[in-house]
């Protein structure tokens, strides 16, 4: 079975303070996808990021950047130099290949607010 | 953006009563799902389509049905809604399973069982 932890239920910080969102996994399957998705107040999830279990490459995306580790199955998120726009949850997911529905499980979110 | 349109947007409705709500796509998407949202606990599938008229259950389906009759359409009826019903439904569409495409949601319908 499936399963996704993001320890962390609430984060404040100050703006331009960098930031990491944890993510830890677990899951039987050597095919499998993370995702992070962006749920802002307005209430919408909009999607970030996705990588594949064969590609741990780190990436960086403007002030965004993932981690993703198998060794320790985690996929951290940092903002770096936070802004009050980045104000939202943050939703880890996982999706396995042999569930060939595409089907994804949630982390129970972390709540971020950047205060000015 | 995507085109997934969620109907209706809000609902209060009494206990025992159904209530279907209504997920519309113009992505021609083979995959749709719904999940719910309550604090504390993310998004829970409840049920998901992988094309028309094939469903099946997620880990939270006990009190819902789902029907795919169209590609373009996925209800989640609520056969006699409780209060514990009270929650934001998301509807998500995926162009592909298994192959780690992501998923894209509209943009919920809150629902309140009185």
């Amino acid at each position: 079975a499936q399963k996704v932890t993001q320890a962390q239920t609430e984060i404040s910080v100050v703006e331009k303070e960098d930031v990491t969102l944890d993510c830890v996994y677990e899951t039987r399957d050597t095919t499998y996808y993370l995702f992070w998705y962006k749920q802002p107040p307005s209430g919408e999830l909009v999607f970030l990021i996705r990588r594949n279990s064969f590609d741990e490459q780190n990436e960086i995306s403007g002030r965004y950047s993932w981690n993703f580790q198998k060794s320790t199955s985690s996929f951290n998120f940092t903002i770096t130099a936070s802004q009050v726009v980045d104000s939202a949850v943050y939703f880890c997911a996982l999706s396995e290949k042999n569930t060939n529905a595409g089907k994804s499980t949630f982390g129970d979110g972390t709540t971020l607010t950047v205060k000015p | 953006d995507a085109g997934i349109t969620q109907s209706p947007r809000h609902k209060v409705t009494e206990t025992g009563t159904p209530v279907t709500l209504r997920c519309h796509q113009t992505e021609n998407h083979r995959y749709m799902y719904w999940y719910r949202q309550d604090p504390g606990h993310g998004l829970r599938l409840i049920h998901y389509s992988y094309g028309v008229k094939d469903t099946d259950k997620g880990e939270v389906s006990d009190g819902y049905s789902v029907s795919r009759s169209k590609t373009e359409d996925f209800l989640l009826t609520l056969e006699s809604a409780t209060s514990s019903q009270t929650s934001v439904y998301f509807c998500a569409i995926s162009e592909s399973g298994g192959t780690g495409t992501e998923a894209f949601f509209g943009q919920g319908t809150r629902l309140t069982v009185v």
